[in-house]
């Protein structure tokens, strides 16, 4: 199994700032995967992110709100920019099982305030 | 438009009995499914899988039931405990997509 850690696990935020998360895993993988779950919702995929090119959005999502860094196989950041409140949501990263598709282990989410 | 719905936003079952937790997917290229399991400030944890090739799939007390031409799963949990308290999520994938449900909030009552 992985342990993910991340960083912060919750803040508070002013609107028209700039939060980054940060995932560390610890064994290396290649694919890293971003979510949002805004509150009352499901878990959307942002972004996947791979080690040593730039991270695949999905649709709704654009790399200048959420520009992702990914500098090695164990480290990953998403950052939220110019936030408004319609970003309050649970930040959560995640990697594969390496066993059946889509299967994950997820780390334990940042909970982001905007106000 | 959601993909995959979980109907129910919180189910109570007494210590013991068997809970059921149902999902409906729309789309059909989804080939497999997933339940996860979500205790409050912690990440999804994954529980059970099954794939479209089979309609049932079991480990220990969860089993999950495929109806693919209805595009119904379930996950049963038998006996139901104090600590399958929890929320849990169905999701579906088929390629690179992956959707998941809402959740449904589960209340093991003693």
């Amino acid at each position: 199994s992985a342990v993910i850690s991340q960083k912060p696990s919750r803040d508070i935020c002013q609107r028209g700032t700039s939060l980054t998360i940060q995932c560390q895993v610890d064994s290396q993988v290649t694919m890293m995967f971003w979510y949002r779950q805004q509150p009352g919702q499901s878990l959307t995929l942002i972004a996947t992110a791979n080690q040593g090119s730039e991270a695949t959005y999905e649709s709704g999502f654009v790399i200048d709100k959420f520009p992702i860094s990914r500098p090695n196989l164990t480290f990953s950041t998403l950052t939220v920019s110019n936030m408004s409140p319609e970003d309050s949501s649970i930040y959560l990263c995640s990697v594969p099982r390496g066993r059946g598709p889509n299967e994950q282990f997820f780390g334990p989410g940042t909970r982001l305030t905007v106000l | 438009d959601q993909q995959v719905k979980q109907n129910s936003p919180s189910l109570s079952v007494q210590e013991g009995r068997i809970s059921i937790l149902n999902c409906d997917y729309t789309n059909s290229m989804f080939d497999y499914f997933l339940w996860y399991k979500k205790y409050p400030a912690e990440g999804p944890t994954f529980l059970i899988s099954i794939s479209s090739i089979k309609d049932k799939n079991e480990d220990g007390r969860f089993t999950v039931f495929l109806n693919k031409s209805a595009k119904h799963l379930s996950l049963h949990i038998v006996p139901s405990q104090p600590g399958d308290s929890a929320v849990y999520f169905c999701a579906a994938s088929g390629g690179d997509k992956i959707i998941f449900g809402k959740g449904t909030r589960l209340h093991i009552l003693p």
